[in-house]
């Protein structure tokens, strides 16, 4: 089964802090996405990449920017964590647009 | 408005009896529907996907289609306590992008 790592599994920092959440996947594919998952909604996209240097904004994106450095990183950053971004955070990939999206672990984001 | 609607929110079935899960679309956009199992503590994997009119069936599991009323279904027979899970139901609403529009998700709890 296709591979998906995230790091790290747990993080507590402070309202005003700054945050990098990051995804590796050695599945040689193009997509990636990130996710947040809040108890009583199902999955929101942040924003997704289609390959190397490519950003597309999601639908929940304010607060959160991205970087896809190479094929198998991508890096969700927050420069000024707030409470509200209190979440689990989910990165994917996929090999094509239409092909089954792969999750990692998770990331438990704690801004207190 | 959400996107992607799914009742009911919990469902509890004996072991050995029928869960019937339901998801709807207010975009007539949709493409592809997909289905989701996440167990507690773990991240979502994909069940099953349907793009096309009718029925599909994979072991114990089937989903249904019905692209004129945007609605699809997924039944599970014989349900097993493994079972037990958050089910998601995601619409592809543009299969340029692979962005995905989660539903809010029903717990399955099958009791023994």
């Amino acid at each position: 089964e296709a591979a998906v790592t995230q790091s790290p599994r747990n993080k507590v920092t402070v309202t005003g802090g700054n945050v990098t959440l990051s995804c590796r996947q050695t599945n040689s594919h193009n997509y990636m996405y990130w996710y947040r998952q809040d108890t009583g909604h199902g999955l929101r996209l942040i924003h997704y990449s289609y390959g190397a240097g490519n950003l597309q904004i999601g639908d929940v994106p304010d607060g959160y920017k991205a970087t896809r450095t190479t094929q198998e990183d991508f890096f969700l950053l927050l420069e000024l964590a707030s409470p509200s971004q209190t979440s689990l955070y989910f990165c994917a990939s996929s090999r094509s647009s239409q092909d089954t999206q792969y999750f990692g672990p998770g990331t438990r984001l704690l801004v207190l | 408005q959400q996107k992607v609607q799914q009742s009911p929110e919990s469902l509890i079935v004996p072991e050995g009896g029928m869960a019937s899960l339901n998801c709807t679309s207010s975009d007539r956009n949709v493409d592809y529907f997909w289905w989701y199992r996440q167990h507690s503590g773990k991240s979502p994997k994909m069940l099953m996907s349907i793009f096309s009119n009718g029925e599909k069936e994979e072991g114990r599991f089937t989903v249904h289609l019905n692209k004129a009323s945007l609605h699809t279904s997924l039944h599970i027979r014989d349900s097993q306590p493994s079972d037990s899970a958050l089910y998601l139901c995601a619409a592809s609403m543009d299969t340029n992008t692979g962005k995905l529009t989660f539903g809010d998700g029903t717990v399955l709890t099958v009791k023994p």
